[in-house]
């Protein structure tokens, strides 16, 4: 299992281009979360899917950002423009969805980390 | 929306328990208590999870209070690599959704020598 698979690991963009950031949920998770996490904010929830539809994305920013899943095994945030205050860290999360136990237990990927200039 | 209260942060001498404390005290009867841990540059890594009975696994203890107004995340023998910062979190309930978690800022553990 390798496990929640994110690319690029780091980007470094200049404001105003165009940022797409991916991610490759273990398989079987039916749960993909999009969080950033920011020194200012912490660790915060854009948006997260269920069997591939978009079920909250409440904390997605603005217009700038959206968000795909065109399948169970690929996602896409994308940032369009980018501005400086973008810069931060994307984590990409998986799950299972409710199982009775409370065992919904994300596991995250390596994040990427994204530089505006 | 935090529903859970840490101290930000807490030292340890290696080899020794680490008791991480949380306050949860609006938690509902159904809603599970969670503690993840974040190492430096790394994306948060599940510990335990637990509803009312203590929980035990082969990376930590979870203690929580009867009432289920908090909780303690015990790590029974600290290393240099539990340094990390560990998050609880109570599980937001929205029916049979899996709904949103809450990382808060956490508390930043120091394991020293």
């Amino acid at each position: 299992d390798a496990g929640v698979i994110q690319s690029p690991r780091h980007e470094v963009t200049e404001m105003g281009q165009e940022v797409t950031l991916r991610c490759k949920p273990i398989s079987g998770h039916d749960y993909l979360f999009w969080y950033r996490q920011t020194m200012m904010r912490g660790l915060e929830l854009l948006i997260y899917f269920n069997n591939n539809v978009p079920i909250d994305d409440s904390g997605m920013p603005e217009d700038r950002f959206s968000a795909k899943m065109p399948n169970a095994s690929f996602s896409t945030l994308k940032i369009q423009p980018s501005e400086p205050r973008d810069s931060a860290v994307y984590f990409c999360a998986s799950s299972f969805g409710w199982r009775g136990s409370g065992a919904n237990v994300l596991t995250f990927g390596a994040g990427s980390r994204l530089t505006v200039l | 929306d935090a529903k859970t209260t840490q101290p930000p942060s807490m030292d340890c001498a290696e080899g020794r328990a680490a008791n991480l404390p949380c306050n949860h005290s609006t938690i509902s009867g159904n809603e599970y208590v969670y503690w993840y841990r974040q190492i430096h540059s790394q994306g948060p890594q599940y510990i335990i999870h637990g509803l009312k009975n203590n929980e035990t696994n082969e990376m930590a203890s979870l203690i929580i209070t009867e009432d289920r107004k908090s909780s303690t995340l015990i790590l029974p023998h600290a290393t240099l690599r539990d340094t990390a910062v560990y998050y609880c979190i109570v599980r937001a309930d929205r029916g049979s959704t899996l709904g949103r978690l809450y990382f808060g800022r956490g508390t930043q553990l120091t394991v020293w020598p």
